[in-house]
């Protein structure tokens, strides 16, 4: 089982441009997430799904977006990449967080962004 | 908000015990996870506590105390490859995980 995907393994884009970073699950979790992490600032929640559909913001979404068209793709989309957003991106899954559940999530193995 | 704090960084030797320290304030409370992370890699799951006390997992346990906004991370016979970012994590009412900044830890000969 391959568990959860990313791509690109690591990308250098020029400011200005466009940029998708693509997630794949194949646990058929309900619930998705985009994070950043930053050196001295940990794991920052960028946007979520909690099922097929929806979308939701988390603490630092601003220049980035996101959609859900199916249970297994949560894409996250830098629409004219600027500097500050080189990071490590990651992406997790869970099976469900709401509901009165709470459940783990797992992390794919990342996109390390550089934007000059 | 939430806010969660944890040591930067701590030093331990191999074959001993250390404790790390995690403690928190949020918006409602629906548990408290520990993750691993190594260096250039993803995080990965160790532990999660939701009601008061004692969750042991070999040589890994962690300690709730929700009055107190407080947990702990407890590794045991420490080997080199439990050098690696220990990440305190806590969900809130919104269901949404918060982490801390992260416990970078580094075992010795």
């Amino acid at each position: 089982t391959a568990g959860i995907t990313q791509a690109p393994t690591s990308q250098i884009l020029a400011a200005g441009r466009s940029m998708t970073l693509r997630c794949t699950q194949d646990m058929r979790h309900n619930a998705m997430y985009w994070y950043r992490q930053d050196l001295g600032l940990g794991l920052r929640l960028i946007h979520y799904s909690n099922t097929a559909g929806t979308t939701g913001k988390g603490e630092v979404p601003d220049g980035y977006s996101v959609s859900r068209a199916n249970t297994d793709d949560f894409p996250l989309t830098l629409a004219s990449a600027v500097p500050s957003q080189t990071s490590v991106y990651f992406c997790a899954s869970s099976d469900s967080p709401s509901g009165g559940g709470t459940d783990t999530q797992y992390f794919g193995p990342g996109t390390r962004l550089t934007v000059l | 908000g939430q806010n969660i704090d944890q040591p930067t960084e701590m030093t331990a030797t191999e074959g001993a015990i250390v404790q790390i320290n995690c403690t928190y304030q949020t918006s409602g409370f629906n548990g408290l996870f520990w993750y691993q992370q190594h260096a250039g890699e993803a995080p990965t799951f160790l532990s999660y506590n939701v009601l008061d006390g004692l969750e042991e997992k070999g040589r890994f346990s962690s300690f709730l105390s929700r009055s107190k906004g407080y947990s702990y991370l407890l590794l045991k016979e420490l080997q080199m490859k439990d050098s690696a970012s220990y990440l305190c994590a806590v969900m809130a009412g919104s269901y949404q995980l918060t982490f801390g900044k992260g416990t970078k830890l580094s075992v010795i000969p």
